[in-house]
């Protein structure tokens, strides 16, 4: 069964502060791993996928395949980052599978 | 070229009642997936629509049913609606898949209450 655990429901942090939301998966095969974010008033939109392995906005995430982990971190969190964070996970098959979402504060 | 838009926005119903939700893709996207987003929790997935074919589905009963069109808009129908029915309805739309998922692009949502 394909499923994605984000343990924190929520995460503050103050800016300036480095911030790593956590994901871990469960999957036997070879998945896709990708971020999503919703910021407020705002759809779901693509934030990065890890066959990228790219930064946006100064966020990365790299896959751990022994942890089954693909956590999202940034160095120094901007109060524009506040925003619902989902971690997602393709199995080769047509659903995308999403974890419960982090929802992420970053105060001034 | 024009992003996914989903209508209504709103919509209350009562119990037992049916429901049609309406997606108009983006353009050049032949696929269309359908997620249902409960209040706390993340998208979960109902099923895709490829070519007016559904080709993926998700833990969801017969009375969730879908439409693709050939222009490729899609509908969500949803019969005798039951409280936790109650959610966001996301529409999202792709072009077709190789060995890596492309990426999808999703709409507002329409937000469903059953009374």
């Amino acid at each position: 069964a394909q499923r994605v655990t984000q343990p924190e429901k929520l995460l503050s942090v103050f800016k300036g502060a480095p911030v790593e939301l956590k994901c871990n998966y469960s999957y036997s095969g070879s998945p896709e791993l990708f971020w999503y974010v919703q910021y407020s008033r705002q759809r779901l939109q693509l934030l990065l996928r890890h066959i990228s392995r790219e930064s946006i906005k100064g966020f990365t995430a790299d896959l751990n395949k022994g942890e089954t982990s693909f956590h999202l971190k940034k160095p120094f969190a901007q109060e524009e980052d506040s925003a619902m964070y989902y971690c997602a996970l393709w199995g080769g098959s047509e659903k995308l599978v999403f974890g419960k979402g982090t929802k992420l504060t970053v105060n001034p | 070229e024009t992003g996914v838009t989903q209508s209504p926005t709103h919509l209350i119903k009562t119990r037992g009642q049916q429901v049609t939700l309406r997606c108009s893709s983006q353009s050049g996207h032949n696929t269309v997936s359908w997620y249902q987003q409960a209040l706390g929790q993340g998208p979960q997935f109902i099923f895709q629509y490829y070519r007016e074919e559904e080709n993926g589905r998700g833990n969801f009963p017969p009375r969730f049913s879908g439409l693709q069109f050939p222009n490729y808009s899609s509908e969500l129908n949803v019969n005798a609606l039951e409280l936790d029915d109650s959610a966001l309805y996301l529409c999202a739309s792709r072009g077709a898949s190789g060995r890596s998922l492309v990426e999808q692009f999703f709409g507002p949502g329409t937000r469903l209450t059953v009374l």
